[in-house]
């Protein structure tokens, strides 16, 4: 079945740091993928997604490639504010279900 | 405001109640997903209802059950609380094919006293 990965937490930065949140997954097919954020007392909300190979997703100063050959999804942003502090959902989804597998999620903390 | 609506935000109960929880899936969104988030079972895929029938189950106990009606709002009914049930209950909703992401409700934090 589909399954997705990510790095345990949590990642604590400074602010202005470089983040790297790390996802791989595993899929039959050709899946989308998605990365979801959490903020405290909040819903997930879609922060960005990629639809194929090489696609990359981007917002907010977030950015993610979909790698195929890699089977990877890792989530980027060059410099970290403390505002990014959250907890980041990789997910997939793919044609033949209609449910989204989600990682564990990855808790970010960015410190001023 | 993400679109979907959930109710109530908070909710405390004791041992053995029932409850029911109620979401508002987006504007135009037909499949309706509840979900329930605990610290120690990360994000727990329940159920899904699609225009109304039940599409996909998942790790969902049998004292919770959900329907979703002609107007698209689905509720979950969770009944003989237990301790262990207190979460946070999660409703997303989505459009039709594998490009578009959910969309979640804030949820509704349950405590089971």
């Amino acid at each position: 079945g589909n399954s997705v990965t990510q790095m345990e937490g949590p990642v604590t930065l400074s602010e202005e740091a470089f983040l790297t949140i790390n996802c791989t997954y595993t899929a039959t097919g050709y899946p989308s993928l998605f990365w979801y954020v959490q903020y405290p007392g909040e819903g997930l909300q879609l922060l960005l997604k990629a639809t194929k190979a090489d696609d990359k997703g981007s917002n907010k100063g977030f950015e993610a490639t979909y790698r195929k050959e890699t089977t990877s999804f890792h989530l980027e942003k060059g410099s970290v504010q403390v505002s990014d502090s959250a907890v980041y959902f990789c997910a997939l989804r793919e044609g033949g279900s209609y449910i989204p597998t989600f990682g564990r999620g990855t808790s970010l903390i960015v410190h001023p | 405001d993400s679109g979907v609506t959930q109710t109530p935000k908070h909710l405390i109960t004791a041992t053995g109640q029932r409850v029911t929880l109620r979401c508002s899936p987006r504007s135009g969104d037909l499949s309706v997903y509840w979900y329930q988030q605990s610290l120690d079972q990360g994000l727990q895929f329940l159920i899904q209802y699609y225009n109304g029938e039940e599409r996909a189950k998942g790790n969902i106990l049998e004292r919770f059950s959900a329907q979703q009606f002609p107007d698209l709002h689905s509720e979950l009914n969770l009944s003989s609380l237990e301790l262990g049930d207190s979460a946070l209950y999660f409703c997303a909703s989505s459009g039709t094919g594998t490009n578009y992401g959910y969309t979640f409700g804030s949820g509704t934090r349950l405590t089971v006293v």
